[in-house]
Order: structure tokens, then sequence, then C-alpha cells
């Protein structure tokens, strides 16, 4: 099983360009999660999913957008980058809400 | 509400020494517990989990964590500390009720481990 897997591993955009990155997880798992980490402040949640079809707004989802229509994939959007969003992303996924996540091995991102 | 403080951002330990590393919580519910480890440029890795059954709880690496209602702390220790420790420490509140299956973060705690 290669766990989760995110694409690409690192990104240079230009402000106002857009992107998006993308996750896939095979194990089957229903809830699927976008964190973004910097320095000195944790991981905070930006969009989560608890099944196909299904997403909801974490704490800091202002500028994002994501879409699951796949089970094993869940894509972040970012439709005018901007550099406050520079940052590293990480995807993680669980099989229930309870559950253990299980994490990528992250993206960064720099936005100029 | 959930929520976590890391009460130390840095740590610094000599090899062979104890570690802790502070957590205090904040929960509503009867709270789900965890520490994550992050090595540098690395993704995160579970490194134990309380789920309210034996309140010591062990996890990887010689790695174990104490719940205590009381304190409401979740301290994470280890009797010897070891090179390949230094890395980046999560102490992590689980949802419940309308926030199920949300993480909340505390904000790290860096472990350093002097030779």
């Amino acid at each position: 099983n290669a766990g989760v897997t995110q694409t690409p591993k690192f990104r240079v955009l230009k402000t106002g360009q857009s992107m998006t990155l993308l996750c896939a997880q095979d194990m089957n798992h229903e809830y699927m999660y976008w964190y973004r980490q910097d320095p000195g402040m944790g991981l905070r949640l930006i969009h989560y999913s608890v099944g196909e079809g299904t997403t909801a707004k974490g704490e800091v989802p202002d500028g994002y957008n994501v879409s699951r229509l796949k089970k094993q994939n869940f894509l972040l959007g970012l439709e005018s980058a901007a550099p406050s969003q520079t940052s590293v992303y990480f995807c993680a996924s669980s099989y229930e809400g309870l559950e253990t996540q299980y994490f990528g091995p992250g993206t960064r991102l720099l936005v100029l | 509400a959930q929520s976590v403080t890391q009460l130390d951002s840095h740590v610094s330990v000599s090899e062979g020494t104890p570690v802790l590393l502070r957590c205090n919580y904040s929960s509503s519910y009867s709270p789900s517990l965890f520490w994550y480890v992050q090595h540098p440029n690395k993704g995160l890795q579970l490194l134990l989990k309380y789920t309210s059954a034996a309140t010591l709880v062990k996890g990887i690496n010689g790695f174990e964590a104490e719940f205590k209602k009381s304190e409401t702390s979740f301290h994470l220790t280890k009797p010897s500390a070891h090179m390949s420790d230094a890395a980046e420490y999560f102490c992590v509140v689980g949802g419940r009720g309308s926030t199920l299956g949300r993480l909340y973060f505390g904000r790290g705690t860096q472990l350093t481990v002097w030779p």
C-alpha cells in the first residue's frame, strides 16, 4: 500500500495564478483532510470530507476550494494564489471520525 | 470546544537523559488525545493515542504518555533520549459531537538532542 500520496511535492506560483493539489489514498478511508502548516502554528484544518461527494470547512477555508468526486481522491484548489498561502500543505485520511489520521508527505508551496 | 496547549515551544536534552514534553488539553467531552512526531522535511507519524482505555499509553520508539483527568494533562515522556528523537512533536485532541472527525493541533514542541 502506498498510503497517502500528494502531488506535487513542491511548486512555485506567482500571485494570482491558480493550481490544484491532489491527494490520493489507497486505504479505503472515508474521511479525508487538508491542512496547512506554518512555523509556530501547528497544523490548521482547511477543509475536510466525511465521504465521497461531501466537503466541509475547517478553521482556515478562505481562498481554497475542495472536491471529493472519488472516495480515494481529495483535491485542494487555489483559484487566485496569494503570498499568504505560502505554506506546507498536508493531506490526511482516516477510516472513521475517531480513528487515527494518516498523513501524506506534504506539498511545499511558495507564492511570489 | 476542544484545544490543546503545548507548554514548551523548545526542549533541549542530552542523549541518554529523560524527555518530558508537556501538554494540557481542554475538551467538553471525554477526549481522544494523540501525540504525533514530525522529523525534518517529513510528514507526521502517530506516536501514540489515548481513547479512554488505560491512562498510561505506550507508543512507538519507547515513548509513553499519561492521561491525567484531574490535571487535564497528557504529557509525553521517554526514559532515555536518542539522537534520532530530535524532531517536532505535536499534541492533538480529537473533536466530538459536531466536530467529530476533526483534530485540533497544538503549536508543537521542537526537541533537540545533544550528543
